[in-house]
This record gives C-alpha cells, sequence and structure tokens, in this order.
C-alpha cells in the first residue's frame, strides 16, 4: 500500500546546528511530496513540496528533493533556528480521485538557544 | 479571507453525547477534509468531499458522518461519543488543480 515513514523524534538541537528529518515513502505511481510545518497550538502548514522526481522544494531555509531511486525526500537546514522549533510532517499525494494526502507520524524537532 | 475555520476550539462531551464539528473555508475550495490527529500517529483521513453534495470515507471513519450541503461548508458528526474519539481534529481543504491542502486550527475534543 501506499505510506510514509519518518525518523522518530524527538530531535533536540543547539541553535545553528545541521538539521536532517529522514523521510521515504512508499507508493504506486508518481505522487507529490510534501513536508508540513505545525506550530504549538496550529493546524499544519505547507513548508515546502516537490511534485517530480530530482525537483528540490525549498523555503525558509529548509530543503528537500524528490529521490525517486531512493524513494525519499529527506528534510534539511543548514543552520536552525529557536523558532524552528516544531512537529514536521512528511506526506504524499495520489492524484487517483480525491488528492488524498497520506501523512507520516510526525517529527517534533527541539531547538536549544 | 479568513482562510479555513473550525468551530468549536475545545470541546468536552460524556460518552454517548452527540456534537457537530462545523469546517467553513472562503476559498472556494472544491475537495475538503477531516482528519483527526493522534499522538504518534501523524494525521488519519476520516472522510472527505470532492464536491458540494458528496462524501466518502477515509481511512478511520467509523464512528463519525458528515455532509456537505455548500460547497463552504463541512460538517463532522458523532452521534454517540466514545472515549476513543477523543482526539484533536483538523478540517482541510484543496483548491482544484492544485495540491497544497490548507488547514483550519484545530478543534480539540475530550470525551469522558
Amino acid at each position: 500500500g501506499n505510506s510514509v515513514t519518518q525518523m522518530e523524534g524527538p530531535v533536540t538541537l543547539s541553535e545553528e546546528a545541521f538539521l536532517t528529518i529522514n523521510c521515504t515513502y512508499t507508493a504506486t505511481g508518481y505522487p507529490s511530496l510534501f513536508w508540513y510545518v505545525q506550530y504549538p497550538g496550529e493546524g499544519l502548514q505547507l513548508l515546502l513540496k516537490a511534485t517530480k522526481a530530482d525537483d528540490k522544494g525549498s523555503n525558509k531555509g529548509f530543503e528537500a528533493t524528490y529521490r525517486k531511486e531512493t524513494t525519499s525526500f529527506h528534510l534539511e537546514k543548514g543552520s536552525v533556528q529557536v523558532s524552528d522549533s516544531a512537529v514536521y510532517f512528511c506526506a504524499l499525494i495520489l492524484n487517483t480521485g480525491g488528492f488524498k494526502t497520506i501523512f507520516g507520524a510526525g517529527t517534533r524537532l527541539f531547538v536549544k538557544a | 479571507n479568513a482562510g479555513v475555520t473550525q468551530t468549536p476550539k475545545f470541546r468536552v462531551l460524556k460518552t454517548g453525547q452527540s456534537m457537530t464539528l462545523l469546517c467553513a473555508q472562503d476559498m472556494n475550495h472544491e475537495y475538503m477534509y477531516w482528519y483527526r490527529q493522534d499522538p504518534g500517529m501523524g494525521l488519519r483521513l476520516i472522510h472527505y468531499s470532492v464536491g458540494e453534495g458528496t462524501t466518502a470515507k477515509g481511512e478511520v471513519p467509523d464512528g463519525y458522518n458528515v455532509s456537505r450541503l455548500k460547497k463552504q461548508n463541512f460538517l463532522l458528526g458523532l452521534e454517540s461519543a466514545a472515549p476513543s474519539q477523543t482526539s484533536v481534529y483538523f478540517c482541510a481543504s484543496i483548491r482544484g488543480g492544485t495540491d497544497t491542502q490548507y488547514f483550519g486550527p484545530g478543534t480539540r475534543l475530550t470525551v469522558l
């Protein structure tokens, strides 16, 4: 079936450290891939996306590359800030009627000053 | 635009009570979704709608019903609440021809 697996958290980093959150997927066809971020007490919001193999999504210093050969979409940031503390969700969407999105379990990131 | 709004923000129910959660979007989006979020499980799709007057089951539909009588509103009903339905509920919408979801702020429901 279709699924998304992302690294378990929490991840705790010091400010200015390098961040990687791993995400792999299983899907039939060619999904679009997303990273959503959820700040405390809020709904999810789109962080970045990629729609086809080798595309790189980027936003606010975060990047992720759609790797079809490894079925991965790892999230990276070169220098995290305290304000990046949140829960990050990897997701895929299938264009098979209804645009249903499948989410990973989420990874909580804590950034210490 | 207000985006996606949800009513209420918090609610406490007793087992067996019923309630309706309201989701409204002012972006003229075709697709609407209801999810529940539980610790360590990400978001799970309850029901969704691809247009006014149509609904479909998602991954975890049991114990819930939905209606979409107007394009801008998507209602989630619990006929007889159970403690297992304690969760945070999120509504989302997508504009036709695109793939990015817009989420509401969530409703925290506790069933005692």
